[in-house]
């Protein structure tokens, strides 16, 4: 098992460019999520998906998209991407069989938008 | 909305001592209470967890505490050792349909030799 998967690993993005971080989990989890992490600030939801076919805003969904392609498969759009969000993002995953609350985090993208 | 508090930022403490991260939550209806810990540029990894029904949990040097009636919950780690030096985060579940975190800001700890 690979677990969770991120790509790309990091990019360099100019101001109003677009572009889609991918994110895949082969551990049959329902519920995704993406994170950013920005420093001192911990990690904050942008977006989440509780099971293939929906997907709800979090924290800080302004200036993203989401699109939950299949149950392995949640990625995260820019459309035209500002300085301020030059983050690290991590996408992760939760079973939500038995009563399992532990989210699983990829290894994240870092991205710096110029 | 959900909001978890953590303290401190930053905490020294040398080889073998004892070091404590103390949380605290607004959402009385929170149940679950994970800690993360994330070294230098990678992923964040769940080193304990506990459920409002309990109020301690041990996993060896790693403890955690909660106080359900104050809202907050602690991360003990006992014999520190220099590759405990990482970022600490806690979170609560918020009551939601897809179980979301809230994460505390983290807390940079250092093992002194």
């Amino acid at each position: 098992n690979a677990g969770v998967t991120q790509t790309p690993k990091f990019q360099v993005l100019k101001t109003g460019q677009s572009m889609t971080l991918q994110c895949a989990q082969d551990m049959n989890h329902n519920s995704m999520y993406w994170y950013r992490q920005d420093p001192g600030m911990g990690l904050r939801l942008i977006y989440y998906s509780a099971s293939e076919g929906t997907t709800d805003k979090g924290e800080v969904p302004n200036g993203y998209n989401v699109s939950r392609l299949n149950k392995r498969e949640f990625s995260l759009r820019l459309e035209s991407a500002a300085p301020s969000q030059t983050s690290v993002y991590f996408c992760a995953s939760r079973a939500t069989t038995g009563g399992a609350d532990t989210q699983y985090f990829g290894p994240g993208t870092r991205l710096t938008v110029l | 909305g959900e909001n978890v508090e953590q303290h401190p930022s930053t905490l020294s403490v040398q080889e073998g001592d004892s070091a404590v991260i103390k949380c605290t939550y607004s959402d009385s209806a929170s149940n679950y209470f994970p800690w993360y810990k994330q070294e230098l540029g990678k992923r964040p990894q769940l080193i304990i967890d506990i459920r409002s029904n309990v109020g301690e949990k041990k996993d060896q040097r790693i403890a955690v505490t909660l106080n359900k009636t104050a809202k907050h919950f602690s991360l003990h780690i006992t014999e520190t050792q220099p590759e405990d030096s990482a970022v600490y985060f806690c979170a609560a579940i918020l009551s939601g349909s897809a179980r979301q975190l809230t994460f505390g800001s983290g807390t940079q700890l250092t093992v002194l030799p």
